[in-house]
């Protein structure tokens, strides 16, 4: 059963940038796509992007110019870096397994999620 | 971006009802359509991928049907366990989007 698990700051702060880890385990983290969701309290759900194990990204168009994710596959993890944070990304922040192939992509395996809460 | 607009965005209902929850992409987007569950405090679940796809261990009184446009997931007859939000999320193009979600509360 795979199982992923992020860490990092619970409290940054403005202007800061925030960084999170993902550790999958259970299973590896080759050839697969990994994403990173946020939620702010009592809101929806946005993607902010995605990285495969090549190292290749895609990104949020809205978030692209703060975002960089990376990939070790030798520890099975993934990492979101985003900068020049607000208050505005206060959010749960959750790692998914983005399972994509020719006639589906979906979201099959999450994190706990994350509370990252941007104040000083 | 293509936007998800669910409908409605809460609903009531009691256990033994069939509920349907509407999903509408501002653009076609074939069967990129997923469904997922999300309880207070939980990440969400995936329970329909594809439009119509049961992920594996969901209870099939869940089902996804839709193309194009216009989707539904339907619950044959609710369970208490089934009450929670439900987000719809388009992936045809890369950046993927989000529902706004349905929130199904006890009648």
């Amino acid at each position: 059963q795979v199982q992923l698990q992020e860490s990092g700051p619970g409290l940054v702060k403005p202007s800061e940038t925030l960084s999170l880890t993902c550790t999958v385990s259970g299973g590896s983290i080759s050839s697969y796509y990994w994403s990173w969701i946020r939620q702010p309290a009592g809101k929806g759900l946005e993607w902010i992007g995605r990285i495969y194990t090549s190292g290749s990204t895609n990104y949020n168009p809205s978030l692209k110019s703060r975002v960089t994710m990376s990939v070790d596959t030798s520890k099975n993890q993934f990492s979101l870096k985003l900068s020049s944070v607000t208050a505005a990304d206060t959010a749960v922040y959750y790692c998914a397994r983005d399972l994509s192939y020719s006639s589906s992509s979906h979201f099959d395996y999450w994190g706990q999620g994350t509370l990252v809460t941007v104040s000083s | 971006d293509i936007q998800m607009t669910q409908s409605p965005s809460s609903l009531s209902a009691s256990v033994g009802d069939r509920v349907t929850i509407t999903c509408r992409a501002s653009q076609s987007i074939s069967s990129y359509l997923n469904w997922y569950q999300q309880k207070p405090g939980k990440a969400p679940k995936l329970l329909i991928y594809a439009a119509s796809s049961l992920q594996s261990g969901v209870p099939s009184r869940f089902s996804g049907s839709g193309s194009g446009t216009d989707f539904t997931l339907t619950i044959s007859s609710l369970q208490p366990e089934d009450f929670a939000t439900y987000y719809c999320q388009q992936s045809y193009s890369t950046s993927c989007t989000f529902g706004q979600g349905t929130k199904l509360e006890i009648k």
